[in-house]
C-alpha cells in the first residue's frame, strides 16, 4: 500500500483479555517502531525492528507486552491480560532504513480497556 | 534515559500572530526532527535538522538546531487556523532510534 497501515483502528477489551494489533509498513522500508500515546502527550518509544530483527524493546512496559515481526514485514504487538492502565493510541511507523529518515506514521490503533 | 523537553505545553494565540516552541534535551543527537500531528492521525514530519547551528525555513516556519545539537526551536510567523495542532519534537539517536518529546499543543483562533 501507499502507507502504512494499522488495524483494528479501535478496540475495546474488557480487563483481562489479550488484544493483537497489526501494522503493515510502507513495502521495502526495513525499520519499524511502535509507539504509545496516551491522550495529549508524545509518542513513547515500545519497540524497534530491522527487519525480522527486535533491536531494541526496552519500552515494553510489561512482559504482557509482546511485539513480533517475522518476516521483516507485517508486524504484530499483542498484550496480554490487558489492564485499564493498556488503554491508549498504539502507533507504528516504518522507515527506509539505516541512516533513519523520516518516520511514516499509522493512523493508530485506539485501545480502550474497560 | 534520552529525554527531550518541549514548551509551552499549551499555546492558544490569535490568527495573525507570531510564536515560537522550544525543545531541549541533555543529551546530543545525531538529528532532531519536528513533526505535526492532528486528532485521529500519525504524526508528519515537518523538517530534519542535523548540523549544530542549522537554520532551515519552510514557508512560515523556521526551525533552529542548537550549536550543542542539544535543543531546536521552531517559529511560527503570522500564524494561521491551518497551523493548529499538536507539534513534537524527536532527536534521532546514534543508534537510530527515535526519541519524542510531550509536544506543544498549538490552537490558533481566527
Amino acid at each position: 500500500g501507499a502507507g502504512v497501515s494499522q488495524s483494528p483502528r479501535y478496540k475495546v477489551a474488557k480487563r483481562g483479555q489479550d488484544v493483537a494489533l497489526r501494522c503493515d509498513p510502507i513495502s521495502g522500508h526495513v525499520s519499524l517502531f511502535w509507539y504509545q500515546q496516551a491522550l495529549g502527550q508524545g509518542p513513547e518509544f515500545l519497540t524497534y525492528f530491522q527487519n525480522e530483527a527486535q533491536l531494541d524493546k526496552s519500552g515494553l512496559p510489561s512482559d504482557r507486552f509482546f511485539a513480533e515481526r517475522p518476516e521483516g514485514s507485517v508486524s504484530t504487538l499483542k498484550i496480554q491480560r490487558t489492564q485499564q492502565e493498556d488503554s491508549a493510541v498504539y502507533l507504528c511507523a516504518s522507515t527506509r532504513g539505516v541512516p533513519a529518515g523520516e518516520l511514516f506514521f499509522g493512523e493508530g490503533s485506539r485501545l480502550t480497556v474497560l | 534515559t534520552q529525554l527531550l523537553e518541549q514548551s509551552p505545553q499549551f499555546l492558544s494565540i490569535q490568527e495573525g500572530e507570531n510564536l515560537t516552541v522550544y525543545c531541549n534535551s541533555s543529551s546530543v543527537f545525531s538529528s532532531l526532527q519536528w513533526y505535526r500531528q492532528e486528532p485521529g492521525e500519525g504524526p508528519v514530519l515537518l523538517v530534519t535538522v542535523v548540523t549544530g547551528g542549522e537554520v532551515k525555513k519552510l514557508k512560515r516556519l523556521t526551525f533552529q538546531f542548537g550549536d550543542a545539537r542539544k535543543d531546536s526551536s521552531l517559529h511560527i510567523t503570522a500564524a494561521q487556523p491551518g497551523d493548529t495542532g499538536l507539534y513534537l519534537c524527536a532527536g534521532v539517536t546514534y543508534g537510530q532510534n527515535f526519541v519524542f518529546g510531550p509536544g506543544t499543543r498549538l490552537s490558533v483562533l481566527p
